[in-house]
């Protein structure tokens, strides 16, 4: 089993959609939760980090952490086309330099 | 220039041949990395280095040998390489060890034939 599982996708949505990407994990050390953007031929950007429980707010984007049941969420509001992308969930605990990643979800948002 | 630079941007190579990938930061970070990306696989990490000493080895094959001269500075030096190691090579670089931070570069798209 993967320590970080995410909803491989892909997704399309229209213009304005709200989307929801998920990823689980099995490791209860994982104690920072980041998301990350990747363009087509470009590495991946971090979007936004969270750490233990909670929510992070950042414009459009809005990261969710439920360490209880080992869920993390990034919902993105008034979707725009710029925002298709791969995006890629990410998570490192105490032994830090050692983030493991899941495999994408690669979002297309439609005009 | 800025954040963290990869060159070549791509590179070919056959299975015979030795060749090298240089990543430099620009950011003052302190710590170094090696990812490998392959289509449909996670991002596998392949190397850290903080303050210029290697704190990871993934278990990576002996035909990639990382070095790193400085905290600016991060080399994978590739030989006798195999089909299957085609793929895109990240750097990144962070302050910390704990991930939050991390800078990826570009990368380069390694074809070994």
């Amino acid at each position: 089993q993967k320590e970080v599982e995410q909803d491989p996708g892909p997704l399309s949505v229209p213009e304005g959609a709200i989307v929801s990407l998920n990823c689980t994990y099995s490791n209860s050390a994982f104690q920072y939760f980041m998301w990350y953007r990747q363009y087509s031929r470009k590495g991946p950007e971090l979007l936004m980090y969270t750490y233990s429980s909670g929510n992070k707010e950042d414009g459009r984007f809005t990261a969710q952490v439920d360490k209880s049941s080992k869920y993390i969420s990034l919902f993105i509001r008034d979707s725009q086309p710029s925002d298709s992308a791969t995006y890629l969930c990410a998570m490192s605990g105490p032994n830090a330099g050692k983030s493991t990643f899941g495999d994408g979800t690669t979002l297309t948002v439609k005009p | 220039e800025t954040g963290v630079t990869q060159t070549p941007r791509h590179l070919v190579m056959g299975m015979t041949n030795k060749k090298s990938l240089k990543c430099e930061q620009h950011l003052g970070h302190n710590a170094m990395y090696w990812y490998k990306q392959s289509a449909k696989k996670p991002l596998e990490l392949m190397f850290v280095y903080n303050f210029k000493e290697q704190t990871e080895n993934n278990s990576v094959p002996s035909r990639f040998s990382p070095e790193c001269p400085n905290s600016s500075h991060l080399f994978l030096h590739l030989h006798t390489l195999q089909p299957e190691d085609s793929a895109l090579y990240l750097c990144a670089s962070s302050q910390d060890l704990d991930g939050t931070g991390t800078t990826f570069g570009s990368g380069t798209r390694l074809t070994v034939v």
